[in-house]
Parts: C-alpha cells; structure tokens; sequence
C-alpha cells in the first residue's frame, strides 16, 4: 500500500552540528507535505511545510527540502540543541484523499551536549 | 488561546471490554481528527469529521470502532470490544479549515493499554 517512510530510525548528533533527517514519500499524487516534531508524551507539534510546487521551504533554523524526482523529502535543523531532541515525522498529502495525512514512521533524533 | 483537550491521559483495560475517549477540540474548528498511533509508528488516521459530518472513515475498524460528534464540538471515540492490538495512544487534533493542515493542532493523546 502506498506509505510514507524514514530512512533512519534514529539519529545522534552533536550539539550545535545541523541535522538532516531524509524520509521517501511513495504517492505522486501528494501535493502537500508538512515535517512534525513530536516529544515524548505529546502530540505532533507542526515544524513545517512544503507544497509540491516547490523545492525549498525555510523557517527559523529550519529548511525542508522536496525533490519530486525521486519522491525524497528532508528536514534539515541548523545548529541543533537539546531542545530539538524528539521523533520527527513526515506526512504527506495525497491531492485525492479529501485532505488525509499519511505519516511516516518517524526518526529519533538525539543532540549529544 | 486553549489547546485541544483530551482525557483521559492513560487508560488501561482488559481485552474484550470496552473504552471511551473524549476529544474538546480549538473553539472554532470545524474540523475533527482522531488518529491511532501505535508504539514506534506514525499516527494513522482513523475518522475525520467536518463539523458533525463525517468525511472519511475508511481506515476505521467499524466492527469495534465507533466515533461521534453530535453538536459539531466536542467528539467521542469508543472501542468495544477492545483487543491486544488496540494498544496505543489516540491522538484527536483540529483544523479551522478541510485540509489546512497547517492550522491543525493535536492534543497530548489518550495512551490505551490493553492486557
């Protein structure tokens, strides 16, 4: 069936490295994407998004990336801190499903002080 | 502004009984989720509702998953009867407009254990 995946599942870096965390999409019906971080005991929290219309997308110390080519999305963090420390998931959104998001598994990333 | 409210927090049940959750959604949002996360996965959407409409529930076990919101507002998830594989946490989240994810927003979720 048609999903959305991580490459890694987890992810160590060192405080104040950048990140990159990848995720393949499978649907090239999906026009919308949209990167969640979420912490232990909480719900998804929105980072960012990227419409399909475009490749690059930027936000505070954040970039997401879309290569449509390849059906590859990542989530690039600058400078990463301990607060960054949670599972991130990609979602994408199929232009045909009525506004459905379908999740990726999710990568856990780690900030080493 | 309040976020979106759910309770209770944890919930732990024996297989084959039933379990109720309760999702207060952003005033003003017409638009309900609930999503099934289980541990080590991705949220999976499992019933979306536009005001008191229901808009896709073709992920929704029917046999033992029912959802409902009656006034348009708040939303109840039921389980009966439960089963091992239900274990895990029930997200409810709200969006002001059909498919603007990017204004829905997620409660802290429901985490069911089912023994």
């Amino acid at each position: 069936g048609e999903s959305v995946g991580l490459h890694l599942p987890t992810l160590s870096v060192q405080e104040g490295d950048n990140s990159i965390i990848n995720c393949a999409y499978s649907n090239s019906a999906s026009d919308y994407f949209i990167w969640y971080k979420q912490e232990s005991g909480k719900g998804p929290q929105f980072i960012i998004d990227i419409r399909s219309n475009m490749d690059k997308r930027q936000g505070q110390r954040v970039t997401v990336l879309l290569n449509k080519t390849v059906k590859h999305l990542s989530l690039q963090i600058a400078a990463t801190q301990p607060g960054d420390s949670a599972v991130y998931f990609c979602a994408e959104r199929p232009d045909n499903q009525g506004g459905k998001l379908i999740f990726g598994q999710g990568t856990e990333l780690s900030v080493k002080p | 502004e309040a976020g979106v409210a759910q309770s209770p927090r944890y919930k732990i049940i024996e297989k084959r009984q039933s379990v109720a959750f309760w999702c207060n959604p952003i005033s003003g949002h017409a638009t309900l989720y609930w999503y099934q996360q289980i541990l080590g996965q991705g949220p999976k959407l499992l019933i979306q509702f536009q005001n008191n409409g229901v808009v896709d529930d073709s992920q929704l076990p029917k046999d033992r998953f029912s959802a409902e919101r009656l006034k348009g507002v708040d939303s109840t998830l039921k389980i009966q009867p439960a089963k091992l594989e239900d274990s895990a946490v029930y997200l409810c989240a709200s969006s002001y407009l059909r498919g603007r994810v990017t204004e829905a927003f997620f409660g802290q979720g429901t985490r069911l254990t089912v023994v």
